[in-house]
């Protein structure tokens, strides 16, 4: 069982709108990263978080955004939906600095039409 | 750039048969290592890690791997499969303190 929760579990949104995904981070786990698995490919790093703060990011455009917030809780927010952008978002969390993989949580499917 | 290689997209093996995932990345330092598992439906697992000491690591579900440098690999075996291990291994790569980067995946499909 995953301590990282992911909402919703299922999305279909519009190509244009705007959509935003949610993340529950494990409890203490400072850190958390957002990545892309578009289907049959391996996941796609986004950016990570840091105390609130972005402190890494891959080759994704400034569409998408994201936002962290003291109660370990995240945001990714992607602009001006494209066609491409149909994936499964994962988010990962863990203490920054500890010697343990990432806790990832079990995704939000994101279906762009 | 720093790159991630797993080697056979889809292996099909009968139970009781031994298990090999190859792994290969592109980075020179110094790197953590790492093996996630998805099983149908479910979220990413860690199988096990690498961060230093003894190259042969041992993980959950009777898995290893074993991190040659020299090579730049870090396989995953098992000697004796399940039906249950059905299911998409990804190999990544850490550097520092950085991001994972992801192998592409592999499917194993274990026959009853």
């Amino acid at each position: 069982e995953t301590g990282v929760t992911q909402s919703p579990t299922h999305l279909i949104k519009t190509r244009g709108q705007q959509v935003t995904l949610r993340c529950s981070s494990q409890s203490g786990h400072n850190t958390v990263s957002w990545y892309q698995q578009a289907l049959g490919q391996g996941p796609q790093f986004i950016f990570q978080y840091y105390r609130e703060e972005e402190n890494g990011r891959g080759n994704f455009p400034p569409r998408f955004s994201g936002l962290q917030f003291p109660n370990y809780s995240s945001e990714l927010n992607v602009n001006a939906l494209e066609l491409d952008d149909s994936a499964l978002y994962l988010c990962a969390s863990r203490f920054l600095g500890a010697n343990y993989g990432y806790t990832f949580g079990s995704g939000t499917r994101l279906t762009v039409v | 750039a720093q790159s991630v290689s797993q080697h056979n997209h889809h292996v099909i093996l009968s139970e009781a048969a031994s298990l090999e995932l190859g792994c290969n990345y592109s980075y020179g330092g110094t790197v953590n290592l790492f093996w996630y598992v998805q099983y149908p439906g479910q979220h990413l697992q860690l199988l096990l890690k690498y961060f230093s000491g003894d190259p042969l690591v041992k993980g959950i579900k009777g898995f290893e791997a074993e991190f040659i440098k020299s090579k730049f690999s870090f396989n995953l075996r098992k000697p004796s499969v399940q039906w249950s291990d059905t299911a998409e291994y990804f190999c990544a790569v850490r550097r520092s303190q950085g991001n994972l980067i992801f192998g592409k995946g592999t499917k194993l499909s274990v026959k009853p």
